[in-house]
C-alpha cells in the first residue's frame, strides 16, 4: 500500500522560509496527483490553503505557495509567522478515484 | 458562506455501529462531492470517503467494508454509518465538500469515543 510521507517536523525563525514536502514510497507525485495542503490547529477545522497543486485558497496570502520539487509536492512558507505554526498535511488523489492524507508536518517558529 | 455542522453520538459501545450526520447550509449539496475525514488522537488525519450528490460513493479501501455513506437532498444533509467499532475508531470526524480534486469547505469536526 502506497504512503504519503512528509517531513515529521520542521522549525522555522519568524521571517524565514521553510519548504515542505510530500512524496511517495513508491512512484513520483506528479500535477496528476493534483496535490492540496492544509494547515490544521487542534481543535479546530482544517483550512484549505493549495489545491491542484500551486492555486492558493480563497485569503490565503501569498507567503504560502505550492509546487512540484523533483519528484515530490511542497508547499513553501516564506516570511513565516506566529501564527504559522501548525499542522501542515499534503492529499494527494490516486488511482480509483481514492485521495490519501500525509503523515503531517508540524511547522514551529521560533 | 458555506457552512457544515456534524451531529450524532458522542459515544458508541464497541461492536455497534457509529452514525454521523452533516448538514449543509449556505449553499446547496447538489453538483458536488462531500467527503468524511477523522483524526484519531494523537494521530494523522484519515480519508474516510466521500459520496456524490447523486448518492455514488468511493470508500477508503482500508474502511470500505464497514463503511456507508448516504445523502439526503431535500435536507440537504449527508450521512456516515460506520459498523463493527472497536477502540481504533475513536477519533475526531469531519465533513467537508469537495471543490476541486480538494477539499474547500469544512466541519468543526465531532469526536466520537469507543468505549462500553
Amino acid at each position: 500500500q502506497t504512503v504519503v510521507t512528509q517531513e515529521p517536523s520542521f522549525s522555522v525563525s519568524p521571517g524565514g522560509t521553510v519548504t515542505l514536502t510530500c512524496g511517495l514510497t513508491s512512484g513520483s507525485v506528479s500535477t496528476s496527483h493534483y496535490p492540496s495542503w492544509y494547515q490544521h490547529t487542534p481543535g479546530q477545522a482544517p483550512r484549505t490553503l493549495i489545491y491542484t497543486t500551486n492555486i492558493r485558497s480563497s485569503g490565503v496570502p501569498d507567503r504560502f505557495s505550492g509546487s512540484i520539487l523533483g519528484n515530490k509536492a511542497a508547499l513553501t512558507i516564506a516570511g513565516a509567522q506566529a501564527d504559522d505554526e501548525s499542522d501542515y498535511y499534503c492529499v494527494l488523489y490516486m488511482s480509483s478515484d481514492i485521495y490519501v492524507f500525509g503523515t503531517g508536518t508540524k511547522v514551529t517558529v521560533l | 458562506q458555506v457552512q457544515l455542522q456534524e451531529s450524532g453520538p458522542g459515544l458508541v459501545k464497541p461492536s455497534e455501529t457509529l452514525s454521523l450526520t452533516c448538514t449543509v447550509s449556505g449553499g446547496s449539496i447538489n453538483n458536488y462531492f462531500w467527503s468524511w475525514i477523522r483524526q484519531p488522537p494523537g494521530k494523522g488525519l484519515e480519508w474516510i470517503g466521500y459520496i456524490y450528490y447523486s448518492g455514488s460513493t468511493n470508500y477508503n479501501p482500508s474502511l470500505k467494508s464497514r463503511v456507508t455513506m448516504s445523502v439526503d437532498t431535500s435536507t440537504n444533509q449527508f450521512s456516515l454509518r460506520l459498523s463493527s467499532v472497536t477502540a481504533a475508531d475513536t477519533a475526531v470526524y469531519y465533513c467537508a465538500r469537495f471543490g476541486l480534486y480538494s477539499l474547500d469547505y469544512w466541519g468543526q469536526g465531532t469526536l466520537v469515543t469507543v468505549s462500553s
